[in-house]
């Protein structure tokens, strides 16, 4: 069984960087195909894609916030970290991290962290 | 991006009665390898998003069999073929063919 959970900052102040940290077990990020991504959810609204980082170091990000975002992985902690920088009011959402298999995304998900920017 | 519009967006339904939600994309969803991409996901009040159907039909493990996925290049349809209360909250449609993956509007499932 597959676990992942975010954790981080629940209040960020504007301009500020934003680090979240996604801890993962049942799984592997050196095991060929997989890869673990970032979505978030404003309140009452979609979700939308972040950022993907595979399991040979390969990464996406959404061309919207690809200034904003970095991605990296340590395999020996089973760990994934994304920060994004300038952080504005309307970056306030839920962020989840899941996991992915090749081109299946999304199988697994974390329970959520909810970030709130705000002075 | 790819653009993922949903409709309905609000449907009130009865229990025990089958209930559709279509999904429509910009662009077609099929890959390189010749698979679609298209993916069914249900969000209850207060919980992470749970994946329900890969790749348009396919139910992931544990998803009960009344859920069901069809359609091909750029229309897809998510049923439900008897409604139960379990089923209450909102269902979101996303393509990961192309990067960035995009989701649907959501559609907000609730009882009559």
């Amino acid at each position: 069984q597959s676990t992942l959970k975010e954790s981080g900052p629940t209040l960020v102040k504007p301009t500020q960087t934003l680090t979240l940290t996604c801890t993962f077990s049942g799984f592997s990020l050196s095991t060929g195909g997989v890869s673990v991504g970032w979505i978030r959810q404003p309140p009452g609204k979609a979700l939308e894609w972040l950022a993907l980082i595979y399991w040979d170091d390969d990464k996406r990000y959404s061309p919207s916030l690809k200034s904003r975002l970095t991605i990296t992985k340590d395999t020996s902690k089973d760990q994934v970290v994304l920060t994004m920088t300038n952080m504005d009011p309307v970056d306030t959402a839920t962020y989840y991290c899941v996991r992915n298999w090749w081109q299946q995304l999304a199988d697994y998900w974390g329970q959520g962290t909810l970030v709130t920017v705000s002075s | 991006d790819v653009v993922m519009t949903q409709s309905p967006l609000s449907l009130p339904v009865t229990l025990g009665q089958p209930a559709s939600i279509s999904c429509r994309s910009s662009q077609s969803l099929v890959y390189s390898d010749g698979d679609t991409y298209l993916n069914w996901f249900q969000q209850r009040p207060g919980q992470s998003p749970r994946r329900l159907i890969y790749k348009v039909s396919n139910r992931d493990s544990g998803v009960p069999d009344r859920f069901s996925g069809s359609g091909s290049g750029t229309d897809f349809t998510l049923t439900i073929s008897r409604v139960e209360a379990e089923d209450v909250g909102v269902y979101y449609c996303m393509q990961g063919t192309h990067w960035p993956g995009t989701f649907g509007q959501g559609t907000k499932v609730e009882l009559k």
